[in-house]
């Protein structure tokens, strides 16, 4: 079965400082890929997804992540964090079976001024 | 882009009592939507897959007489939390997708106490 590991529960980053935030997958074929985020109360939203092709995908907020085939890692990054970036974080793998998502445990991130 | 609206955001029921929940595609149509469940500061976690004209398939582990999953149309899925007790407490959000590459778009959540 497909699993989604995000090894830090907890981040804080100064305001303009870069972000990355880890995500390593399990899953046996080329896996779909998506990062969102979660403000408190309130849904998902789709940051950048990967299905095929270049492998550092560019999605919305000034947000990318690289797909690492030989390192199972999709990793999020920001050049420069903004207050309102403060937020859980999610990443998924989808199970190309059943067509749903699998998340990993999130990642919360807080924003110091 | 895809929209799911997704309805309460918030409801309070006493012990005992059923609770429904809507999930609608608005601009587009979804054979499957899902839906989830998520406890405080924790991750989603895939309770059931409702298919439009059929049966729900449910997670290991959800009970599916405490939650009842109906898919009429092609725009509809609704989740009712039956017999509802403290533990059945949580954020509930449902998603689905166009199909495709476009990735799957959930709604704003519904959260659910019950007292």
């Amino acid at each position: 079965a497909q699993s989604v590991t995000q090894p830090d529960i907890h981040i804080t980053v100064s305001e303009g400082a870069s972000l990355e935030l880890r995500c390593n997958y399990s899953y046996g074929a080329t896996p779909y890929l998506f990062w969102y985020v979660q403000s408190p109360g309130q849904g998902l939203q789709l940051l950048l997804k990967y299905f095929s092709g270049d492998t550092l995908v560019q999605g919305i907020k000034g947000f990318e992540a690289e797909f690492k085939r030989s390192q199972s890692s999709f990793n999020l990054r920001k050049p420069s964090v903004h207050w309102s970036d403060a937020a859980e974080y999610f990443c998924a793998v989808e199970d190309t079976g059943r067509r749903a998502l699998t998340f990993g445990s999130g990642t919360r991130l807080q924003v110091q001024p | 882009g895809a929209v799911v609206s997704q309805h309460p955001s918030r409801v309070i029921c006493k012990s005992g009592t059923s609770v429904k929940i809507e999930c609608r595609s608005l601009d587009f149509q979804a054979t499957t939507m899902f839906w989830y469940r998520q406890f405080p500061k924790q991750s989603l976690m895939l309770m059931a897959t409702s298919n439009e004209g059929s049966k729900a398939t449910y997670e290991q582990g959800v009970e599916k007489d405490k939650f009842l999953i109906n898919h009429a149309s092609l725009t509809l899925s609704t989740l009712t939390v039956t017999s509802a007790h403290p533990e059945d407490s949580s954020f509930y959000i449902c998603s689905a997708t166009p199909g495709g590459e476009e990735g799957y778009t959930f709604g704003s959540g519904t959260r659910l106490t019950v007292v």
